[in-house]
């Protein structure tokens, strides 16, 4: 199975400041139609998951703009310009290249 | 608006066995790929079960293998998940998901607990 490390694990913040999350893969996430199926989901306190990027990059409606996704291959990172009130949760890497979908540990994002 | 709304967890021992229900509305349910995903308490996520549109497609977690059924009712709107054999490492909250398109998931219920304990 496809490994997903996350890092760093707990990411304390300070509001307005950025904040970056690192993921990679034990392998390529490259499919063979040429798509990186690699997604990034935002879990807040008590609630369901909720997709924000999917495709590495690519923004869901409704998700603010100071979420970002980059990276290809194996190393992938999700940035937040400026960390908001409303962002405190655990975030989720997700591939979905190789069988089985596998999730990376968590990164938990909490104020200072 | 996607719903999917999950039912029929609860507490079971070991060895036992229950059904899980998630009802769809809000999207054309015979047209999606359907997913079971797990949490168990204050850890991270899981796959557990996909199945496609018809049914005739089905691929699960090595964990669950044998003991665990995905299957769907079109005509219902209607996923299921029967899980047989449980075992104290099965207690998670089960979320019903949609597959938006190739390997993605889009939309989540809110979930059901399922706790297998004596």
């Amino acid at each position: 199975d496809v490994v997903m490390t996350q890092s760093p694990l707990s990411l304390p913040v300070t509001l307005g400041q950025p904040a970056s999350i690192s993921c990679r893969s034990s392998q390529s996430l490259v499919h063979s139609d040429g798509n990186t199926y690699l997604h990034w989901f935002q879990q807040r306190p008590g609630q369901s998951p909720r997709r924000l990027i999917y495709k590495v990059s690519n923004r869901d409606s409704g998700v603010p703009d100071r979420f970002s996704g980059s990276g290809s291959g194996t190393d992938f990172t999700l940035k937040i310009s400026r960390v908001e009130a409303e962002d405190v949760g655990v975030y989720y890497c997700m591939q979905g290249t190789h069988w089985p979908w596998t999730f990376g540990q968590g990164t938990k994002v909490e104020i200072k | 608006e996607v719903q999917l709304v999950e039912s029929g967890g609860g507490l079971v021992q070991p060895g036992g066995s229950l059904r899980l229900s998630c009802a769809a509305s809000g999207f054309t349910f015979r047209s999606y790929w359907m997913t079971w995903v797990r949490q168990a308490p204050g850890k991270g996520l899981e796959w557990v079960a996909n199945i496609n549109q018809d049914g005739s497609h089905k691929s699960y977690v090595d964990s669950v293998k044998g003991r665990f059924t995905i299957s769907r009712d079109n005509a219902k709107n209607s996923l299921y998940l029967e899980m047989n054999s449980l075992r104290a490492e099965d207690t998670a909250v089960y979320y019903c998901v949609r597959a938006g398109g190739v390997g993605s998931v889009d939309y989540w219920g809110q979930g059901t607990l399922v706790t297998v304990s004596s």
